[in-house]
């Protein structure tokens, strides 16, 4: 069990729109920037969005993040198959005192 | 840009202790080391607990660790030798994982991000 809920998968056509959710707390997403990353099949996570909306050079205008209260959101456009991959979102939790990490997303470009 | 690469046995028997190191390397080493931005940190992935933030050690070799590791867990830090380690005692099945080395990028503990991440290695646990 997680402490940042994300939806176990979604799914969408090529050239599409879709978002995944993290779900937190006041603890963790409340109070803390939010990091997602993406890992892609049999490879290590790579670093997506940092501080909430913020893109590392090179990552495509496509991926776009937010965060409002306790929950942050991916945003993904223009789906392509090679986006197919696991996403992680990513805050410090300060009840526990550790770095937590949301269950994952599974994206599958139909 | 640095990059991390994880080394060390890929199977471990229950009750014995798991050592991994992480060799970091490319042109900007001395600097990250010389850096108190720089959090030398482990993640483990296993199906049963997802992404699991271990704890990571800073360039005064002061480390800070997940406390649902109980005192199982010891990060150090070789600067000469540009690697940090990861001891992790009494191992049970439930330590079987992919062990990712990780570099987070802020001075202060609640800050920062995860990049970049060695390619993992994987460590089973059993007899």
């Amino acid at each position: 069990q997680s402490v940042l809920t994300q939806p176990p998968s979604v799914s969408a056509a090529p050239g599409q729109k879709v978002t995944i959710s993290c779900s937190g707390a006041n603890q963790n997403i409340g109070n803390n920037l939010v990091n997602w990353y993406q890992q892609l099949p049999g490879t290590a996570p790579t670093l997506l969005i940092y501080d909430n909306d913020r893109r590392p050079s090179g990552i495509p205008d496509r991926f776009s993040g937010s965060k409002s209260g306790t929950s942050a959101t991916l945003d993904i456009t223009g789906l392509q198959t090679g986006d197919e991959a696991d996403f992680y979102c990513g805050t410090w939790d300060s009840s526990v005192d550790a770095w937590v990490f949301g269950g994952g997303t599974t994206l599958t470009v139909l | 840009q640095v990059q991390l690469q994880e080394s060390g046995p890929g199977l471990v028997k229950p009750s014995q202790t798991l050592s991994l190191t992480c060799t970091v390397s490319g042109d900007s080493v001395e600097s990250s080391f010389a850096s108190d931005a720089s959090h030398w940190t482990w993640i483990r992935q296993s199906a049963g607990r997802g992404l699991e933030w271990m704890g990571h050690v800073k360039n005064t070799k002061t480390a800070l660790y997940n406390p649902s590791l109980k005192g199982r867990i010891f990060i150090s830090l070789d600067i000469s030798k540009r690697q940090f380690s990861l001891r992790l005692t009494s191992v049970t099945a439930a330590d079987t994982a992919i062990y990712f080395c990780a570099r987070k990028s802020s001075s202060l503990l609640t800050r920062g991000w995860f990049d970049p991440w060695g390619q993992g290695t994987l460590v089973t646990v059993s007899s």
